[in-house]
């Protein structure tokens, strides 16, 4: 059974840092690998989306790599802003079933200005 | 905006109560997905429906059932409530038959609290 972990839980930085926030799964037979923003009390909004034959996707000052081999996905924020202050969440569809997606539980992310 | 409504935004019941959740798919979109995110956890996926048929289902008790509709609008109901139940529900819609993540769109969500 597909289990998706997200390190770190929290995370707090200074304004302008860059940060990678990870993404663990144990079933490496993957639809794709999708990184989502929620803000607080509010539904989800699609930043990346990796197909399982791709390594990384990128986005503006967002990048997001996926090695499947290891069970791992990064998503890389460089120069970080307040704006970017909310919870991040990596979903991994299996292969065969990819409309019963599992979800990592988030990683709290805080931007100090 | 993705074009998909959820109401109310906020419900409070007690426990051993019936409720339902209403969501309004995108124009177009035949296929609604459920989701249940308690606090500090990600979304659990509840069930998918397509064309008012369910085609799909998590690991939730039957107590937790669907109705989707020809006017693109649906419903979530649980019956016989309990504390554990109290999370955000979201709801997402999708043009296709069988839906992932990367072709749906995510509704704001309804907070439903059970006291």
């Amino acid at each position: 059974k597909q289990e998706v972990t997200q390190i770190p839980a929290a995370l707090s930085v200074p304004e302008g840092e860059n940060l990678v926030l990870n993404c663990s799964f144990t079933d490496s037979a993957i639809y794709n690998l999708q990184w989502f923003r929620q803000d607080p009390g509010k539904g989800l909004t699609s930043l990346l989306l990796i197909q399982s034959s791709q390594r990384e996707q990128t986005s503006g000052r967002l990048n997001a790599s996926l090695d499947k081999s290891s069970g791992r996905s990064t998503l890389y924020i460089a120069a970080s802003q307040p704006g970017d202050s909310a919870t991040y969440l990596c979903a991994a569809p299996p292969q065969d079933s990819y409309d019963k997606v599992i979800f990592g539980p988030g990683t709290s992310l805080s931007v100090i200005p | 905006e993705t074009g998909v409504t959820q109401s109310p935004t906020h419900l409070i019941k007690t426990r051993g109560q019936q409720v339902t959740l209403r969501c309004s798919s995108q124009s177009g979109h035949n296929t609604v997905s459920w989701y249940q995110q308690a606090l500090g956890q990600g979304p659990q996926f509840i069930f998918q429906y397509y064309r008012e048929e369910e085609n799909g289902r998590g690991n939730f008790p039957p107590r937790f059932s669907g109705l989707q509709f020809p006017n693109y609008s649906s419903e979530l109901n649980v019956n016989a409530l309990e504390l554990d139940d109290s999370a955000l529900y979201l709801c997402a819609s999708s043009p296709y038959r069988v839906a992932s993540t990367d072709t749906q769109y995510f509704g704001p969500g309804t907070r439903l609290t059970v006291l």
